[in-house]
């Protein structure tokens, strides 16, 4: 069974950058089959896709439109996890954010539990 | 602004049967079969109740089921019990390679 813990702080300032990390038991960063992605939910937004990473003999990444020129996935195979970078955040961007692994098909099977990221100052 | 249109309510009494929409675009509900649903209580992580428009992972009561016509995808429950009170959100898979979801529903079990 495959597990996500997420972690990262809650509260980030304006202008600054938001960092989460999702470790990964039962399955591995660097499975053929599997994608790894960042989701958030916000009262304005609703449900977002913000991006995956994933390899097939190398790694690949793809964002949203919306997020595509401030955030950074990345792969950590050492440790077994990915991460979210977002750059210069606003006070929109504040959300849960959720980490979440497709398997094998179009859905995403297993769910970090959810981390709270509040953009104030 | 979510790019799936889901009621924002629905309800029902216990034994009763209710059906939650997802309503989309030809750009993903409609071209593909890749809707999924979840269901999600507050503080939890979402739980996957249906993929592939129809199908239920191992474990899900065979209460919920899934359908698709055109643009629109469904959501019912069927004898509905208290411990299916939570909110539920569809996703689809996109033309663009991308996710989208819905606003998600909240049921409440009266």
């Amino acid at each position: 069974q495959v597990q996500l813990q997420q972690s990262g702080p809650g509260l980030v300032k304006p202008s600054q950058t938001l960092s989460l990390t999702c470790a990964i038991s039962g399955d591995s960063v660097s499975s053929n089959s599997a994608v790894w992605n960042w989701i958030r939910q916000s009262p304005s937004r609703g449900l977002e896709w913000l991006g995956r990473t994933y390899y097939r003999s190398k790694w690949y990444n793809d964002y949203a439109v919306s997020v595509k020129s401030r955030i950074i996935i990345n792969p950590d195979t050492s440790k077994n996890q990915f991460s979210l970078q977002l750059n210069s955040v606003t006070p929109e961007d504040t959300a849960v954010y959720y980490c979440a692994r497709v398997g094998i098909g179009y859905y995403f099977d297993s769910w970090g539990q959810g981390t709270l990221v509040t953009v104030s100052s | 602004q979510s790019a799936l249109t889901q009621p924002a309510s629905v309800s029902g009494s216990p034994g009763q049967s209710i059906t939650i929409s997802c309503t989309g675009t030809s750009s993903d509900v409609g071209v593909y079969k890749y809707v999924s649903w979840y269901q999600e209580h507050p503080g939890k992580a979402p739980r996957l109740m249906i993929y592939d428009v129809s199908n239920r992972p191992s474990g899900i009561s065979n209460r919920f089921s899934g359908s698709k016509s055109g643009n629109t995808a469904s959501l019912t429950i069927s004898g509905v019990q208290a411990e299916d009170e939570a909110d539920y959100f569809c996703s689809s898979y996109t033309r663009s390679s991308t996710w989208v979801f819905g606003g998600g529903t909240k049921l409440t079990v009266l």
